[in-house]
């Protein structure tokens, strides 16, 4: 099925490890996206990436690192994982020209 | 911050009834859209309005867009238990950044 995949789903870290999450899109879509939500509250950019080759901070880019490994490909990396970092991931991708496209989420969890 | 707001934080209405819902934004913008998201799962997109636009339909769906007040409204007609879930409005600019508010969780009982 066409879409954004995440990988993993779940994932538990204790302070101060690093891991990455992976994300990838097969329709094609220059833009990718991601995402963080808290408990209550909407989606919160973290970095974005408009086209192959290019990436963007978004409003909450502290303590993460992107890379846009090419147009399928777009990787969030925690390097010295907070409790505050405990959230939902959504990576998405677009087009532009219709809506965004979101994968299912990693639950990330930091003790 | 956020750039859209949506009103009202939460709505409980009755299985047949129209659920409606809105969302104000600062800034201008390309376009907007609207998304649902059911409890624990990623983002479904809507409908998508674009800023030369003032009413669009989908389905059982209805959006509004009025750049003047900066102001956009989602109705959701005869309403289902399986539309239970929450809305979001987000708003599209000219930087490639879509800014999501906080949502609207819409309960409808049977």
């Amino acid at each position: 099925n066409a879409g954004v995949t995440q990988t993993p789903k779940f994932q538990v870290l204790k302070t101060g490890q690093s891991m990455t999450l992976q994300c990838a899109q097969d329709m094609n879509h220059n833009s990718m996206y991601w995402y963080r939500q808290d408990p209550g509250m909407g989606l919160r950019l973290i970095y974005y990436s408009a086209s192959e080759g290019t990436t963007d901070k978004g409003e909450v880019p502290n303590g993460y690192n992107v890379s846009r490994l090419n147009k399928r490909e777009f990787s969030l990396r925690l390097e010295s994982a907070a409790p505050s970092q405990t959230s939902v991931y959504f990576c998405a991708s677009t087009d532009r020209n219709y809506g965004y496209t979101f994968g299912s989420g990693t639950r990330l969890t930091v003790v | 911050s956020q750039q859209g707001e949506e009103d009202p934080q939460a709505l409980s209405i009755q299985e047949g009834e129209n659920a409606t819902m809105n969302c104000s934004y600062k800034t201008s913008i390309n376009n907007l859209q609207w998304y649902r998201q059911n409890s624990g799962r990623g983002l479904v997109h809507l409908i998508l309005i674009r800023s030369n636009e003032r009413e669009k339909h989908s389905g059982r769906l209805r959006v509004t867009l009025d750049t003047s007040k900066k102001s956009s409204s989602l109705l959701i007609t005869a309403s289902r238990a399986a539309d239970t879930a929450s809305y979001f409005c987000a708003t599209d600019g000219y930087d490639y950044k879509l800014s999501f508010g906080a949502g609207t969780t819409v309960t409808v009982r049977a």
